[in-house]
This record gives C-alpha cells, structure tokens and sequence, in this order.
C-alpha cells in the first residue's frame, strides 16, 4: 500500500525565504506526482505534476523534482510571499496511474510579511 | 475553458439521511474521481468512474456510491449518513489521454448533525 509522507508538517517563514518541502512515498511504482496546493476550506489547485521520466519542473517562483529511485520529491518556492501562505499537499498514483491519487497530509506553510 | 464544477457548495443534513452531491468535469476529461477530506486530513480516495463504470474502489463502505453519465457529469451518493461523514468531498477530473494529472474542484461541504 502506497504511504505519502510529508515533512514538515507546518512551517512559518518571514517573506522572502527561499524554502523547500518535502515529500516521501513507499513505492517508487509511480506513474507522476503532482504537487497541490489548497487554500483553507477551499478545492485543490494543481502546481506542478511530473512524469515519472522526468527529474523536475518549474512554473515561475516554483521547482519540484522527483527522485524515483529514492522516493522523494521537493517543492522549492522561490522568493517567497504572504500569497503563497497555504496547505501544499503532494500525491501520486500508484502502479500504471490509472488509480485513485494517495495524498501526504499535507505541508501547512505561513508567509509572515 | 471551465474547470471542474461541484454541486451544491455546502450542505447540513441529519444523521440517517441520505445525500447526492454533483461534478461537471472540466472540459475534455473522461474521468471523475471523488474524495473525502476531513479536517486536517489530505484527501482519501473514495472511487473513480471511467465510462460510465467505477474503476476502482478505495477503502469506503457501501454506502458510498456514484453514477457517471454520458456527458462524464457524475454523482456520488452517500446513504445511511453518519456524523463522521461530515468533511469536504472533493471531485476531481483527468484523461488518459492527457497523462493523469487532475483537476479538483472548489469541493462540498457537507455536515450531519
């Protein structure tokens, strides 16, 4: 059974840090990871998904990169500000991708101005 | 180009009633998927309909069903309802043809007293 992880749970930064989250899976029999990111009480707004071909992507301020073989992926937010305060969650589909997405809890992340 | 679109946005019932809850997906996808999210929680996979036939099942109990209609619009009815139903059921979208990213909707708010 696929288990996502990620690390840290909550983190609270003065704006314009550069940060990283983390995110562990248990089986690297991936088909992508997405990243997500979720205002409170709201639906899910996809950031970034990456093939399991690939090593990363980047969309302006953001880069993730996956690691397949070890079962990691990281989200780099560049430059960070009081917009980006959200809950970032990362998520994979098991085995050929057809499947249900397997979720972490999620990295609670506050931007101080 | 409209997103995926949930149906209603909050909802209060009493335990024992019954609930259907309603998503449009976004333009273009052939496949709904339907999750649970409690409060602090990332979001559990409930099931996914793919031809108007639920694909695969995650670990939800019968009274959690769906219909998927020609137009790919689905439902997902829930029966029986227990306090613990009471979260964010959230509805997202993909295509095979488009390598399984997802696209979430705004999600609905459901509470049973």
């Amino acid at each position: 059974k696929q288990e996502v992880t990620q690390i840290p749970a909550a983190l609270s930064v003065p704006e314009g840090e550069n940060l990283v989250l983390n995110c562990s899976f248990t089986d690297s029999a991936i088909y992508n990871l997405q990243w997500f990111r979720q205002d409170p009480g709201k639906g899910l707004t996809s950031l970034l998904l990456i093939q399991s071909s690939q090593r990363e992507q980047t969309s302006g301020r953001l880069n993730a990169s996956l690691d397949k073989s070890s079962g990691r992926s990281t989200l780099y937010i560049a430059a960070s500000q009081p917009g980006d305060s959200a809950t970032y969650l990362c998520a994979v589909p098991p085995g050929g991708g057809a499947d249900g997405l397997t979720f972490g809890k999620g990295t609670h992340l506050i931007i101080q101005p | 180009d409209a997103g995926v679109t949930q149906s209603p946005t909050h909802l209060i019932k009493t335990r024992g009633q019954q609930v259907t809850l309603r998503c449009s997906p976004k333009s273009g996808h052939d496949t709904v998927s339907w999750y649970q999210q409690a409060l602090g929680q990332g979001p559990q996979f409930i099931f996914q309909y793919y031809e108007e036939e639920e694909r695969q099942r995650g670990n939800f109990p019968d009274r959690f069903s769906g219909h998927q209609f020609p137009n790919y619009s689905s439902e997902l009815n829930v029966n029986a309802l227990l306090l613990g139903d009471s979260a964010l059921y959230l509805c997202a979208s993909s295509s095979v043809r488009q390598n399984y990213g997802y696209t979430f909707g705004s999600g609905t708010r459901l509470t049973v007293v």
